[in-house]
C-alpha cells in the first residue's frame, strides 16, 4: 500500500501562474485535508472534506480551491499564485472514529517567485 | 480561540533527556497529541494521551498532561542524534468534525 501520496513533490512558479497539486490515498479514508507549513507558523489547515463530493473551508482558504470528486483523491488548486504562497504542502487523511490521527503524504514544496 | 503553543527549537546533547513543552487552549480536546516531522517528510504520529490521563509512557517517550494548567509535555530518555526532528503537539477540539490544531514546532537538536 503506498499510502498518501502527493504529486508533484517540488514545483517553481512564476506570479499569476496556476497549478494543481494531488493528493490520492489507498487507505479507504473519509477525511481528507490540505495543509500548509511555514516557519514558526506550524502547520496551517487551508482546505478539508468529509467525504467524496464535500469540501469545506479551513483557516486559511483564500487563494485556495479543493475539488473531491473520487474518494481516494484531493485537489488543490492555485488559480493565481502569489510569492505569499511560496510553502510546503502536506495533504492528510483520517478515518471515521474518535480519535483523530492523520496519516501525512511527503509534502510538495512550491516557490512562487 | 483555538492555539497551540510551543518553543521553537530545543539543542540536547545525546545521551541526555529532551523536555519539549506545550500550552493548549481547548479544554474539549479528547486527546492530545505528539507527532514528529523527520527532514524532508510528513508528520507521523509519535504518541498521544487521553485527556483524562495524567501520564503515559512508551518506551522512551513520557507525555504529560496538566489539565488545570492547559500544560502537555513530552520527554524523550536517553536522546540519539535519530530523534533530531521537529516535535508537534496537537489538539482535536469538539468542532463536531475530525479536526487537529498543530502547534507551531519544536525543531529538536541532537548533537554527539
Amino acid at each position: 500500500n503506498a499510502g498518501v501520496t502527493q504529486t508533484p513533490k517540488f514545483r517553481v512558479l512564476k506570479t499569476g501562474q496556476s497549478m494543481t497539486l494531488l493528493c490520492a490515498q489507498d487507505m479507504n479514508h473519509e477525511y481528507m485535508y490540505w495543509y500548509r507549513q511555514d516557519p514558526g507558523m506550524g502547520l496551517r489547515l487551508i482546505h478539508y472534506s468529509v467525504g467524496e463530493g464535500t469540501t469545506a473551508k479551513g483557516e486559511v482558504p483564500d487563494g485556495y480551491n479543493v475539488s473531491r470528486l473520487k474518494k481516494q483523491n484531493f485537489l488543490l488548486g492555485l488559480e493565481s499564485a502569489a510569492p505569499s504562497q511560496t510553502s510546503v504542502y502536506f495533504c492528510a487523511t483520517s478515518p471515521t472514529g474518535g480519535f483523530y490521527e492523520q496519516y501525512f503524504g511527503p509534502g510538495t514544496r512550491l516557490t512562487v517567485t | 480561540g483555538e492555539d497551540v503553543e510551543q518553543s521553537l527549537f530545543l539543542s540536547v546533547r545525546e545521551g541526555d533527556s529532551s523536555v519539549i513543552n506545550c500550552t493548549y487552549t481547548d479544554s474539549s480536546s479528547t486527546y492530545l497529541y505528539w507527532y514528529k516531522q523527520e527532514p524532508g517528510a510528513g508528520l507521523q504520529l509519535l504518541t498521544y494521551i487521553f485527556s483524562n490521563m495524567d501520564m503515559k509512557q512508551d518506551q522512551r517517550l513520557t507525555v504529560l498532561l496538566n489539565k488545570k494548567d492547559k500544560h502537555l509535555s513530552l520527554r524523550i530518555a536517553d536522546t540519539q542524534t535519530g530523534d533530531s526532528a521537529i516535535y508537534f503537539c496537537a489538539e482535536s477540539p469538539n468542532t463536531g468534525f475530525q479536526k487537529l490544531v498543530f502547534g507551531t514546532g519544536t525543531r529538536l537538536l541532537v548533537s554527539p
